[in-house]
């Protein structure tokens, strides 16, 4: 069935950028998400990727989707403390918008 | 324009006991989706309403139901309830074909 997957854990300096990466299974996928999710709280919308797209940049936020090895990633530039989180890697069900795989997620730890 | 609104935020029940959560979309979206979200699963697709009907439902036996009232708003129940179901419940809103899909904060569910 379908599947998503990423690192658990990544810690980076303050100021660094910061890469997160993801790969999924389902090349029949309409679109790709990250969701960021602080303590106690819902999931936050970061962006998502339509799967014909390559690359979308969105201010410090940038995805690339290389569809061929299913491999998603989330660069953030210049990363900041607030940007402490839960980042979640999810990929739509085809013929389904509401229906979303989710990775396991990556704790990024911003260190000052 | 208000977010995905959740209620109740929190709740505790014993097992056995059923439970009702409730989920108003953004102003103007028709989908409405629900994810249970545990420390040892991560997120799963409970169910996906769209105009009243449900579209798509996970892998959930048949305590968790759901609906969509004509004004979109939805509801989830859980019958019977299990130590197991303590959880996040999530409810994600989405307008039709954007790929946008956006979440509430929750409703955190502990069974005693």
């Amino acid at each position: 069935g379908e599947d998503v997957e990423q690192s658990l854990f990544l810690s980076v300096r303050e100021g660094d950028s910061s890469v997160i990466n993801c790969t999924y299974t389902d090349s029949s996928s309409t679109y790709l998400y990250w969701y960021k999710q602080e303590p106690g709280a819902g999931l936050q919308l970061l962006t998502y990727i339509f799967s014909n797209m390559d690359m979308k940049q969105d201010q410090r936020l940038t995805v690339l989707l290389n569809k061929k090895d299913k491999h998603l990633s989330l660069r953030i530039a210049d990363t900041q403390t607030g940007d402490s989180a839960i980042y979640f890697c999810a990929e739509s069900i085809a013929g389904s918008q509401g229906n979303l795989i989710f990775g396991k997620g990556t704790k990024l730890s911003v260190k000052p | 324009k208000a977010g995905v609104t959740q209620t109740p935020r929190y709740l505790i029940k014993t097992r056995g006991q059923q439970v009702t959560l409730s989920c108003s979309p953004i102003s103007g979206h028709r989908s409405v989706s629900w994810y249970q979200q545990t420390p040892g699963q991560g997120l799963q697709f409970l169910f996906e309403y769209f105009s009243e009907t449900q579209r798509n439902k996970g892998n959930f036996p048949g305590r968790f139901s759901g609906r969509q009232f004509s004004n979109s708003r939805s509801e989830m129940n859980v019958s019977t309830l299990e130590l197991g179901d303590s959880a996040l419940y999530l409810c994600a809103s989405s307008p039709q074909n954007t790929g946008e899909l956006f979440f509430g904060e929750g409703s955190r569910l502990t069974v005693l």
